[in-house]
């Protein structure tokens, strides 16, 4: 059974760089599947940040493409966010997750998988 | 972009009644790729259904999806107390994945 487990810092200051990992245990981070992070939005529900694949391709929501990059480090079997410029409106919990089923089929992509999140304050 | 509107905001039933949860879509899409998650204060979102009407594993019979595209219902058949929670829908067959807005099922 696939495990998550997010970690990082829980304050960030404003302009600062919001830096988290997910560990991924029970499974490898190189399967082909997508790997995503995800967190609440004032009066939007959840809202997803972005994707990565075991290859290394990306998929940014357009919100928040500017200042997000997500990697995946092989040889730790986990995958990172770095959020920039963060405001006090990046203040949440953020979640990593993984997909039901493989890369190409999109049928597959919901996600089945969650970490138990990991709240971040944005604040000097 | 699709955007998800959900209704009620917020649903205020007793333990053993039908809950109905709504989810409208921006513009026609597959059933194929719609899913519905729970989540519970304090813990992770978990995946309810997936394809607008196929059960998760382990997940109760008295949970059911409906619908297709743009309108998708689910619905609790008798709600039980570890019911009571917020549920998102989600469009996952293009980018950005995106997820409604939250119906909050809550004891009357």
């Amino acid at each position: 059974q696939v495990q998550l487990q997010e970690s990082g810092p829980g304050l960030v200051e404003p302009s600062g760089t919001l830096s988290l990992t997910c560990e991924v245990s029970g499974g490898s981070i190189n399967s082909s599947n997508w790997w995503s992070w995800v967190r609440p939005s004032p009066g939007k529900g959840l809202e997803w940040i972005g994707e990565i694949s075991h290859s290394g391709t990306t998929n940014y929501n357009p919100s928040l493409k500017s200042r997000v990059t997500i990697s995946v480090d092989k040889s730790k079997n986990l995958f990172s966010l770095k959020l920039y410029s963060v405001t006090a409106a990046d203040t949440a919990v953020y979640y990593c997750a993984r997909d039901a089923g493989h890369y190409y089929d999109s049928s597959t992509h919901y996600f089945a998988y969650w970490g138990q999140g990991t709240l971040v304050t944005v604040s000097s | 972009e699709i955007v998800l509107t959900q209704s009620p905001g917020t649903l205020s039933l007793s333990p053993g009644e039908r809950a109905t949860l709504s989810c409208r879509a921006s513009q026609s899409v597959s059933s194929t790729y719609l899913a519905w998650y729970q989540q519970i204060p304090g813990q992770a979102p978990r995946l309810l259904i997936h394809g607008a009407s196929s059960r998760a594993t382990g997940i109760p019979d008295r949970f059911s999806g409906s619908g297709s595209g743009p309108d998708f219902t689910l619905t609790i058949s008798r709600l039980e107390p570890e019911d009571f929670a917020v549920y998102y829908c989600q469009h996952y067959g293009s980018s950005p994945r995106t997820f409604g807005q939250g119906t909050k099922v809550e004891i009357k």
